[in-house]
């Protein structure tokens, strides 16, 4: 089946320094990937919607200068936590389908702990 | 706006006691229902996609139905590997966007 790697799977950071996540599509071209957020016991939370070559498009309330998100290639789309703060410690997910919608396969998800 | 409800929260078994989850959704207009499996620290797994009302699909000891207003996945003589968060998601008919339950924390006792 269709897979998608994302790493790191755990990050631990000081306050105001940035982070990288990765996702990476192994087997399929992703023009579109999605980043989730999830808290302990709560929702998926859809954050933004990735576009390869074009920028990203962001929900209500997601700030877009926090959350950097770029989608250089058909199979890697990169999410930065600039500036991080604890608040920003949360479990970060990416998706991608071969069929937009139908089926989409998850990442394996990075914890992001800030001190 | 959409929106889905999964109850129970939480859910103990004992192994081989049967039970379901439940999945009620609000939504304008429904493209699929899906059903994920997460492990504490993973990403959601695929499990199901439902489109209709009268639908059933089976996988192993699970198997989800769904009507016009909600879902259910039934585990049948659950095994202590069954243990996880079943999350159910709405895709809605007028964009891509993924709309999830919180999720029924499942754990089965050996």
């Amino acid at each position: 089946g269709a897979v998608v790697s994302q790493h790191p799977s755990r990050v631990i950071c000081k306050s105001g320094t940035s982070v990288k996540i990765e996702c990476r599509s192994l087997d399929f071209q992703a023009t579109t990937m999605f980043w989730y957020r999830q808290f302990p016991k709560k929702s998926l939370m859809l954050m933004a919607t990735s576009n390869e070559g074009s920028k990203a498009t962001y929900e209500q309330g997601v700030e877009k200068d926090k959350f950097l998100i770029n989608h250089a290639s058909l199979t890697l789309s990169t999410l930065t936590v600039t500036s991080a703060h604890p608040e920003d410690s949360s479990f970060y997910i990416c998706s991608a389908g071969p069929m937009l919608g139908e089926k989409l396969f998850f990442g394996s998800g990075t914890q992001l702990s800030v001190l | 706006e959409d929106q889905v409800t999964q109850s129970p929260e939480a859910l103990r078994l004992q192994e081989g006691e049967s039970s379901s989850l439940n999945c009620s959704y609000t939504v304008s207009g429904l493209r699929g229902l899906f059903w994920y499996r997460q492990d504490p620290g993973k990403g959601p797994e695929f499990l199901f996609t439902l489109y209709s009302a009268g639908e059933e699909k089976e996988k192993e000891r699970l198997k989800a139905t769904l009507t016009k207003k909600e879902s259910f996945l039934h585990i049948t003589a659950p095994k202590p590997e069954d243990s996880a968060t079943y999350l159910c998601a709405v895709h809605p008919s007028r964009d891509y966007k993924l709309s999830f339950g919180a999720g029924t924390t499942v754990t089965v006792r050996a």
